[in-house]
């Protein structure tokens, strides 16, 4: 099982921008990888997934257009670049691969 | 999008006594290559999510015998055969046949009475 760990997280103003990171204790160059967040007391929601076939990404329509998902195989780690940020986006966030491993998530708080 | 419903909300058990989730889809879960992509996941108070069961009815590595997945095409059900304290928590099915986006259910919480 592929140990992952979230950081970057913190509180930021409407309209900022924040990158958050997922170190995983294997090879991130297969499998899929993806965020998902967690508003406080609420459920899961998907954010995005990075496609290790050829690359792709997707995005939930919630974030398409301010969040940009990205891979460094080199340092194993999965990046959300979250830009525009709104007072909605604040949640925790959980990198996944392929839902089987979950870190332990990031908190994100959009206030001012 | 398909919308994923699970019944009830919240499920009061009593400790080593049987308990089951229900989660309906909006949509068919089978997809064109023959699989069903419905999951089910564990999310402890403070903890991450754990997946449990993957393609209706396959238990991940480590999960007690003791939780089950049935079900096919819209109808699908998480079984508990004898609840034990740890586990307390939110449950949550998902869809991964008509990703993306991959769609969760609004969860169920199981507490004991």
């Amino acid at each position: 099982e592929v140990q992952l760990v979230e950081s970057g997280g913190g509180l930021i103003q409407p309209g900022g921008s924040l990158r958050l990171s997922c170190v995983a204790s294997a090879s991130t160059f297969s499998r899929h990888w993806m965020w998902v967040r967690q508003a406080p007391g609420k459920g899961l929601v998907w954010v995005s997934r990075f496609n290790s076939d050829g690359g792709t990404t997707e995005y939930a329509d919630s974030v398409k257009g301010r969040f940009t998902i990205s891979r460094d195989n080199a340092k194993n780690t999965l990046y959300l670049q979250m830009n525009s940020l709104r007072a909605e986006d604040t949640a925790v966030y959980y990198c996944t691969r392929s839902f089987d491993s979950w870190g332990q998530g990031t908190l994100v708080t959009v206030s001012s | 999008d398909v919308v994923m419903t699970q019944s009830p909300l919240t499920l009061p058990v009593t400790l080593g006594q049987p308990a089951s989730i229900s989660c309906r889809s909006s949509q068919s879960l089978v997809h064109s290559d023959g699989n069903t992509y419905l999951s089910w996941f564990q999310q402890r108070p403070g903890q991450s999510p754990r997946r449990l069961i993957y393609k209706v009815s396959n238990r991940d590595s480590g999960v007690p015998d003791r939780f089950s997945g049935s079900g096919s095409g819209t109808d699908f059900t998480l079984k508990i055969s004898r609840v034990e304290a740890e586990d307390v928590g939110v449950y949550y099915c998902m869809d991964g046949t008509h990703s993306p986006p991959w769609t969760f259910g609004q969860g169920t919480r199981v507490e004991i009475k």
